[in-house]
């Protein structure tokens, strides 16, 4: 079935970088996503990476992906107390004709002075 | 009004009440999507509409009845709510392309429910 775990909490100090893991379980998923949902918002699309790819960056941000073992990954570098947030990896299933997200459960990131 | 829209953003309501959330997308999608999030299940899709016709009832209980009269528009009616039902209910809209496409949903700000 599909599946999407993520850890639930992230403390780090500003300035350090921060990583945050996910592990799908869909290997048909053709683009994977990460989202940030700041308090009292909703979910906004962060970044997202084609399942052909190893690596994608964008300036502060970069995700890896590892096909094999179905993990996937998000580092923040330069982490700023605006990173402050709940990040949701997704993963893309096609079923009953349509598309799907099944999102993991959400990693709680808090930065600190 | 750009993006997609949720009224009310706070609700609070008895459980013998009647009442609605309403989403509104100004980005010319063709899907729409309710989702509830709690803090024991955090995000939980509930109904699925595509091209107006709902694909996907995820197991949500009747008391919670969506309605999509358009491609802009989606709501979801709540009668007998139980206390449990406190959450955010958060409405996405995405473009639906067929499989394997790329399929960035775009959310709304959400409603949050508080049942008495």
């Amino acid at each position: 079935g599909e599946d999407v775990e993520q850890s639930l909490f992230l403390s780090v100090r500003e300035g350090d970088s921060s990583v945050i893991n996910c592990t799908y379980t869909d290997s048909s998923s053709t683009y994977l996503y990460w989202y940030k949902q700041e308090p009292g918002a909703g979910l906004q699309l962060l970044t997202y990476i084609f399942s052909n790819m190893d690596m994608k960056q964008d300036q502060r941000l970069t995700v890896l992906l590892n096909k094999k073992d179905k993990h996937l990954s998000l580092r923040i570098a330069d982490t700023q107390t605006g990173d402050s947030a709940i990040y949701f990896c997704a993963e893309s299933a096609f079923s009953g004709g349509y598309n799907k997200l099944i999102f993991g459960a959400g990693t709680r990131l808090a930065v600190h002075p | 009004e750009t993006g997609v829209t949720q009224t009310p953003r706070h609700l609070v309501m008895g459980m013998t009440n009647k009442k609605s959330l309403k989403c509104e997308q100004h980005l010319g999608h063709n899907a729409m999507y309710w989702y509830k999030q709690s803090a024991k299940k955090p995000l939980e899709l509930m109904f699925v509409y595509s091209l107006e016709e709902r694909v996907e009832n995820n197991s949500v209980p009747s008391r919670f009845s969506p309605e999509c009269p358009n491609s802009s528009h989606l709501f979801l009616h709540l009668h007998t709510l139980q206390p449990e039902d406190s959450a955010l209910y958060l409405c996405a809209s995405s473009q639906e392309t067929g499989w394997g496409a790329y399929n960035e949903q775009f959310f709304g700000p959400g409603t949050r429910l508080t049942v008495l």
